[in-house]
């Protein structure tokens, strides 16, 4: 069974702080990672999606990290806002483009104004 | 271009009572996938479906459960003879076949109520 582990499982920030997630993953069953973002009562929304080692997104003050070699990712959010609280989360693509993701159980982060 | 539909949105069935869960993909996707979110749990994936063919059934529960998706029409999840258990949100997302595109898109999820 593959497992896919974030840390921590929750987060309380102060507005303008910057904070990082960790995901886990073992690194002999890679072939992508996803990380998304879902608000409650919403659709989970794409945030990356990452292929290979070293790959270094951003979009806007979200970005993120990958290495597979160790089997982990990071997501960094800079000077957090309070639109940004959600829960994150990222999914494994074990073997191919297609096919199923599996889910890590997120971390949901909560910025107070 | 609209995002993945999922219908309905709230769903209430006594034990025992059928289930149908619908799905449509985004114009041009021909892939479908089912998840579920157990309550205090995390997404899990069930089925990955293509037009007219399933390809990977091996998250869904052997009995009651079942999955299409026709040449024309959404992708239905059917669940017999409902139990307790069976209470969750349940997600469909979808893909295109363009060559390294990887994203699945989320459709808003049906709440499944037993009561």
């Amino acid at each position: 069974i593959l497992n896919v582990e974030q840390s921590p499982q929750s987060l309380h920030v102060q507005e303008g702080d910057s904070t990082n997630f960790t995901c886990s993953f073992p690194s002999s069953n890679f072939y992508a990672l996803h990380w998304y973002r879902w608000e409650t009562a919403k659709s989970p929304e794409a945030l990356f999606v990452m292929t290979l080692n070293g790959d270094e997104k951003k979009k806007g003050r979200i970005s993120a990290t990958l290495n597979t070699k160790e089997g982990y990712s990071y997501l960094y959010i800079k000077g957090s806002q309070p639109e940004d609280s959600a829960t994150y989360l990222c999914a494994l693509n074990p073997t191919s483009n297609t096919g199923k993701l599996i889910f890590g159980q997120g971390t949901t982060l909560q910025v107070k104004p | 271009n609209a995002g993945v539909m999922q219908n309905p949105r709230h769903l209430v069935r006594r034990r025992g009572q059928e289930a149908r869960l619908r799905c449509s993909p985004m114009k041009g996707h021909s892939h479908v996938y089912w998840y579920r979110q157990l309550p205090e749990e995390g997404l899990k994936f069930m089925v990955y479906l293509q037009k007219e063919n399933i390809i990977d059934e091996s998250g869904m529960p052997k009995e009651r459960f079942s999955a299409e998706f026709p040449k024309e029409g959404p992708s239905i999840l059917r669940i017999q003879q409902v139990v307790r258990g069976d209470s969750a949100a349940y997600f469909c997302a979808s893909q295109s076949m363009d060559s390294g595109n990887y994203e699945q898109y989320f459709g808003p999820g049906t709440r499944l109520t037993v009561t």
